[in-house]
């Protein structure tokens, strides 16, 4: 019940096109959903979040689109570049466990020029 | 400002010798934790401390693991006896305030046990 489960495992894309990476979750205590991305020899860097009261959120290129109902998020990268072309994992945490992250695979993601 | 600093950034031991892993978080964050990134197992939770309240030590995987936080600041993650499965890259990572959910993470220690 404490797993996340991230799809998927790799990911090819065009220049310009829109990247999707999807996320699920069984527990419903979960109350933040944050995306990390990690460049080799790097420490994850946060990239965007989302608590469950919201659908959507959007910063820059990327957006989070949460369906509380199906458990399920994801990540949408628009107009995709070539810099971003690197590993990114979601996660969730609660506040009755410290909010510790709990994280998925993992996708890597490459943008092709 | 500076972001959370971790030494060394390799670390190349044999099997069975004790390691420390020091993380420096930013200065400021109140709550630290440390996770481990290994092939097999991904990102994993190991311990989570909130200024001086008792730690969370609920994922470390073994008594063989241990870390202490002097001061509210800097972190020392051990491991004792070292295994060549506790080959990864040890990430730790501060945040702001209890209940606050943002995680600014260091650049990870590379752990190779020989």
């Amino acid at each position: 019940q404490q797993q996340v489960k991230q799809s998927p495992q790799s990911l090819i894309v065009q220049k310009g096109g829109i990247s999707i990476i999807n996320c699920a979750y069984e527990n419903t205590a979960f109350d933040y959903f944050p995306w990390y991305q990690q460049f080799p020899g790097k420490g994850p860097a946060l990239l965007i979040a989302i608590r469950p009261d919201v659908s959507e959120k959007k910063e820059g290129r990327f957006t989070i689109s949460f369906n509380k109902s199906a458990k399920q998020f994801s990540l949408h990268i628009m107009d995709s570049q070539p810099g971003d072309s690197a590993t990114y994992f979601c996660a969730a945490s609660m506040l009755s466990s410290n909010y510790q992250l709990i994280w998925g695979a993992g996708t890597k993601l490459i943008i092709k020029p | 400002g500076a972001g959370v600093s971790q030494s060394p950034s390799n670390k190349v031991t044999e099997k069975g010798k004790d390691v420390e892993l020091r993380c420096d978080p930013i200065s400021g964050h109140t709550a630290l934790y440390w996770y481990r990134q290994s092939l097999g197992q991904g990102l994993e939770f190991l311990i989570y401390f909130q200024g001086n309240s008792a730690p969370d030590k609920s994922g470390l995987p073994s008594d063989r693991f241990s870390a202490e936080r002097t001061g509210g600041s800097v972190s020392t993650l051990t491991i004792q006896r070292t295994q060549q499965e506790d080959s990864a890259v040890y990430l730790c990572a501060s945040s702001f305030r209890q209940g606050s959910y943002e995680q600014y993470f260091g650049p990870g220690t590379r752990l190779t046990v020989t």
